[in-house]
């Protein structure tokens, strides 16, 4: 299996820009996602293979990398964006990361 | 408008079987490339990747949990469907489907459904 490596929780003030690193243990090309979870709620998709906007996802989030690393940008951070954050491999097999929870300081 | 919604058993016992329907609405799974995935998350812990099928029957399981898991589907009625045999308590979670587009990443999802193993 391809293992999803993320930090567990990063600490954040709304205005800032926060970087969230997700490692794979070995290439997944492009096909890396990103999904939004807030408590209680259903994962929302916010980006696609490694780079693209989900549809009606505001332009603050963004993803970039190929290969084994990948990041996801925020910026600036607003309150509402306080969530847990996961990737998501498609390449080899599915798999997703534990998930980063972003925390106000 | 995409919807999935997930159904189950609520509880159920160890050894049990667990059978889980996802019934959605606004696509087909007739569709070129299209699919629907099962993903589970136990309370307070990450998502758990299960199992997809495809527009063409193409079926594709998570390799840790293979020989427990059956997915299948009935296009005419909208729905999909995922079979756990023999489960246990670390089987207790909240189980979501969603739609997967273009073979790649799952783009809507249900609400989830909340499984309950016990004896």
């Amino acid at each position: 299996d391809t293992v999803l490596t993320q930090s567990p929780a990063l600490a954040v003030s709304p205005g800032e820009r926060v970087t969230i690193s997700c490692r794979a243990s070995e290439s997944v090309s492009t096909l890396m996602h990103w999904y939004q979870q807030k408590p209680g709620q259903q994962p929302k998709l916010l980006i696609y293979k490694a780079s693209n906007l989900a549809s009606g996802v505001p332009a603050r989030f963004s993803g970039s990398g190929s290969g084994t690393d990948f990041t996801f940008t925020i910026d600036p951070v607003e309150a509402d964006d306080i969530a847990t954050y996961y990737c998501h491999q498609s390449w080899n097999s599915w798999t997703f990361g534990g998930g980063t929870k972003l925390e106000l300081k | 408008q995409v919807t999935l919604k997930e159904s189950g058993p609520g509880i159920l016992q160890p050894s049990q079987t667990l059978s889980l329907t996802c019934t959605f609405s606004g696509f087909s799974l007739s569709t070129y490339g299209m699919g629907v995935g099962w993903i589970r998350q136990p309370s307070g812990k990450g998502l758990e990747w299960l199992a997809n099928i495809w527009w063409d029957d193409d079926k594709y399981y998570n390799p840790s949990l293979k020989n427990r898991l059956t997915i299948s589907k009935d296009t005419s009625n909208n729905q999909a469907f995922l079979k756990i045999t023999n489960v246990d308590t670390a089987d207790t979670a909240t189980y979501y489907c969603a739609r997967a587009p273009n073979w790649d990443y799952f783009d809507y999802w249900g609400q989830g459904v909340m499984v309950t193993v016990s004896s």
